[in-house]
Parts: C-alpha cells; sequence; structure tokens
C-alpha cells in the first residue's frame, strides 16, 4: 500500500531564504508524482510534474527532483517571498492505478 | 479555459439527507477525479473517470456514496443517508485533452460540506 509522507510538517522563514520541502514514498513503482499548492481554504494548484523517467523539473524559482529507487522527492524553492507562503503537498501515481495518493502537506510561512 | 468548477460552494445539510455535489471539468479534458480532504490532512482519492467510464473507486467509498459522468462532460457525486463523519471538503479536479501526455491535474476550489 502506497504511503506518501512529508517532512516538515510546518516551516517558518524569513523573507529570501532558500528552502527544501521533503516527500518520501514507500513504493516506488509510481507513474508520476507532482507538487501542489493550496492556499488556505482553496483548491490545489499543480506546481510540478515529473515523470517516472525524469529525474527534476524546474519552473521559476521552483525545482523539484525525483528519486525513485530511494522514495525520495523534494521541493526547492529559491528566494522566498511572503507570497509563497501555503501548504505545500506532493501527490504520486502507483503503476497500475489512477489514484493520487497525497501527502499531509508541508505548511511554510514566509516572514517579511 | 474558464477552469474546473464545482457547485454548490458550500453546503449544510441535516444527518440522514442525501445531497449531491456536481462539478464541471475543463472543456475537452477527458480525466475526472474526486477527492475528499479533511482539516490538516491531504486530499484522500475517492473515485476517477475517463470519459464516461468510472475506472477506479476508493474502497473508502461506502455504498452510501455514487458519481457519474453521463456524458463525459461534467460529473455529479451523490451522498446518501449523509453521516457526521461526511464533513469534508470535496475536490473536483480533471486533467488530459485527447493526445496529451500530460497528467497535471487543474483542480476546482472545492464543496464544503458539513452536516450537523
Amino acid at each position: 500500500k502506497q504511503e506518501v509522507t512529508q517532512i516538515p510538517a510546518a516551516l517558518s522563514v524569513p523573507e529570501g531564504e532558500n528552502l527544501v520541502l521533503n516527500c518520501s514514498f514507500t513504493d516506488s513503482a509510481i507513474y508520476n508524482l507532482q507538487w501542489f499548492r493550496q492556499d488556505h481554504g482553496k483548491g490545489l494548484t499543480s506546481l510540478l510534474l515529473i515523470q517516472s523517467s525524469q529525474r527534476e523539473q524546474t519552473s521559476g524559482r521552483l525545482n523539484a527532483s525525483l528519486d525513485k529507487s530511494s522514495g525520495r522527492s523534494t521541493l526547492y524553492i529559491a528566494a522566498s517571498q511572503p507570497g509563497d507562503s501555503a501548504t505545500y503537498l506532493c501527490a504520486v501515481v502507483t503503476s497500475g492505478t489512477y489514484k493520487y495518493i497525497f501527502g499531509t502537506g508541508t505548511r511554510l510561512k514566509v516572514l517579511a | 479555459d474558464t477552469g474546473v468548477s464545482q457547485d454548490p460552494r458550500h453546503k449544510i445539510t441535516k444527518r440522514g439527507q442525501n445531497v449531491t455535489f456536481r462539478c464541471d471539468p475543463i472543456s475537452e479534458h477527458n480525466r475526472l477525479y474526486w477527492y475528499r480532504q479533511t482539516l490538516g490532512q491531504g486530499p484522500e482519492f475517492l473515485t476517477y473517470f475517463q470519459n464516461e467510464a468510472q475506472l477506479e473507486k476508493s474502497r473508502l467509498l461506502s455504498d452510501r456514496f455514487s458519481a457519474e459522468r453521463p456524458k463525459g462532460s461534467f460529473s455529479t457525486l451523490e451522498i446518501q443517508r449523509t453521516e457526521q463523519g461526511d464533513s469534508a471538503m470535496y475536490l473536483c479536479a480533471s486533467s488530459s485533452r485527447r493526445g496529451e501526455l500530460t497528467d497535471t491535474q487543474y483542480f476546482g476550489p472545492g464543496t464544503r460540506l458539513t452536516v450537523l
């Protein structure tokens, strides 16, 4: 059974810091992994999608890496801004299924 | 694209009543997902449609839950005989126009259900 864990659960950093969010999954036979952002009380916004054959994806100040063999992904946020404050969730699709399994998220607060 | 829309945005009901939620995906997206999210948790998968076919359904989904996507466009999620434990945010997502390889999911704003 696929399980997804995110560490840390919460993070508070001053503006301008570079930071790393971690996601681990128990079954390495995944189809893809996505990172999402969720603002309080709102729906989710997809940030980056990494196919199982890829090692990383980049979008602006965001970089996500994937190491399938170790069951890990990291989301790197460069030069954090107060507008980055949100909950960040990762989700995986295990090969042979269609369902996304989500972690419980990392709640990020960037202080001005 | 106008994005994924969900209706209603909020629903308050009494225990034992039936409720139905609607999701309109992004036009021409052939994949549609329903999730349930409670406070402090990540979304929990409920069911998946490809076009009008329901291809996967969570074992967490009891017989009181049913979902349809009759013409491969909008979808409805019905909960019968609601219980207080059904109180949650119900999220819909869609992805993948025909021929697209990417599976980037686009989420709607959700329907918040409160069962009294």
